[in-house]
């Protein structure tokens, strides 16, 4: 089957660094996604990784190693309207469908 | 640029009723999706469009579930009749063609009484 695996909630202090970890397994692989969903708002795209690495965009970082089936997203400086619901999300270009994940719940305490 | 746009943003009806949902995607945008997020999950696919065609609708109920895409633009999402357990949030998104990077319009929250 397909499937991704990843915390549901994370807790961390404003000005922190937190790394949500994203395991998946899914066929015909072509790259893996990451959202941001406020409550009661749209998913809105953060980052794709096609290929091993990290890739930088600001505070959001995210990495992704293919011969681990392992990605991450990395938020630097929490600020609190950071918390929110953070979705991986593996993209079959076979299919074109996107599966995501459960969701990881973050929370940004003072 | 205007993003996605879906209406009602909610609608509540009885069991049995028929409901519809209305997505107008960003202009130029070929490939529409229409999923369904239940609270704590992630949105799942019902039906991806290309163009006016519908290239992916293997998790639609199509016992009672329905959609269209005329002019491949605009889409409409009809539920007839409704169950209790169709309780959740619609979502509609749309990208260039098929893509790793979605588009999401803000979503129906429907409740079925």
């Amino acid at each position: 089957g397909q499937s991704l695996e990843q915390p549901s909630e994370v807790t961390a202090v404003e000005g922190a660094i937190v790394q949500i970890n994203c395991t998946y397994q899914t066929s015909g692989f072509y790259g893996l996604s990451w959202y941001q969903q406020h409550d009661g708002g749209a998913p809105t795209f953060l980052s794709y990784n096609a290929l091993d690495g990290l890739e930088e965009t600001g505070r959001f970082s995210s990495f992704l190693s293919r011969s681990d089936s392992y990605g991450y997203l990395l938020l630097q400086e929490l600020q609190m309207k950071d918390s929110a619901s953070y979705f991986c999300a593996a993209y079959s270009g076979n299919t074109g469908k996107l599966i995501f994940g459960q969701g990881t719940t973050l929370q940004v305490k003072p | 640029e205007a993003g996605v746009v879906q209406s009602p943003r909610y609608k509540i009806i009885e069991k049995k009723q028929p409901v519809a949902f209305w997505c107008n995607p960003i202009s130029g945008h070929n490939t529409l999706y229409w999923y369904l997020q239940n609270l704590g999950q992630g949105p799942e696919l019902l039906i991806r469009y290309e163009n006016e065609e519908a290239v992916d609708d293997s998790q639609l109920p199509k016992d009672r579930f329905s959609a269209e895409r005329l002019k491949g633009v605009d889409s409409t999402l009809k539920i007839q009749p409704a169950e209790l357990g169709d309780s959740a949030v619609y979502l509609c998104a749309s990208s260039l063609r098929g893509s790793g990077e979605q588009f999401f319009g803000p979503g129906t929250r429907l409740t079925v009484l």
